[in-house]
């Protein structure tokens, strides 16, 4: 019962580098999501997808990209790391957007730019 | 705007209850989820609220009252293990949820 897997957990970056959060779901959920999460704040939506083909912003987008060519995967690019982008990152998927659709998240990935 | 208020911290006696409040100002409302996360994880679905009033879900219970602005997650017979954070968050106008920052529980044996 996989649900939703991100990787990688941790990750190390030098200021400047790009990587990719990869994230994948196997509900077949339609709605998809990057949040971070920094110390004492709450969750913060980067991007969302509300199908495959389909993305848009969420609230703090800047420095980010992300593709959804399939159902299934959502992946996150950093393309110029900054130490401002060191936090948590969570992938998530609901059903759809309706009102008491449960978001299900994955278990985090971890990065430091440095 | 939107706004979510809850404690950043409380700490409660295994065995005992305690009630986490959230209070939200929004233009719209299409319900309110409580999370739970423990350190180093991905937060968990603990209940959704809509309409006014109480659910309850074994020792956990979430209130709401729409026109105060106001949410409570009761937790009794407390354990170790409910030692995390309580996460509230509204759905929007748009269907956008607006998390707040979390209520760290220290639970003391």
């Amino acid at each position: 019962n996989a649900g939703v897997t991100q990787t990688p957990k941790f990750r190390i970056l030098k200021i400047g580098q790009s990587m990719t959060l990869q994230c994948t779901q196997d509900m077949n959920h339609n709605y998809m999501y990057w949040y971070r999460q920094d110390p004492g704040m709450g969750l913060k939506l980067i991007y969302y997808s509300v199908g495959a083909g389909i993305t848009d912003k969420g609230e703090v987008p800047n420095g980010y990209n992300v593709s959804r060519s399939t159902t299934e995967d959502f992946p996150l690019r950093l393309e110029l790391a900054a130490p401002s982008q060191t936090s948590v990152y969570f992938c998530a998927s609901s059903y759809d957007g309706s009102s008491g659709n449960t978001i299900y998240f994955g278990e985090g990935s971890w990065l430091t730019v440095v | 705007g939107q706004n979510i208020d809850q404690p950043t911290e409380m700490t409660a006696t295994e065995g005992a209850i305690v009630q986490i409040n959230c209070t939200y100002q929004t233009s719209g409302f299409n319900g309110l989820f409580w999370y739970q996360q423990h350190a180093g994880e991905a937060p968990t679905f603990l209940s959704y609220n809509v309409l006014d009033g109480l659910e309850e879900k074994g020792r956990f219970s979430s209130f709401l009252s729409r026109s105060k602005g106001y949410s409570y997650l009761l937790l009794k017979e407390l354990q170790m293990k409910d030692s995390a954070s309580y996460l509230c968050a509204l759905m929007d106008s748009n269907y956008q949820l607006i998390w707040g920052a979390g209520t760290k529980l220290i639970i003391k044996p």
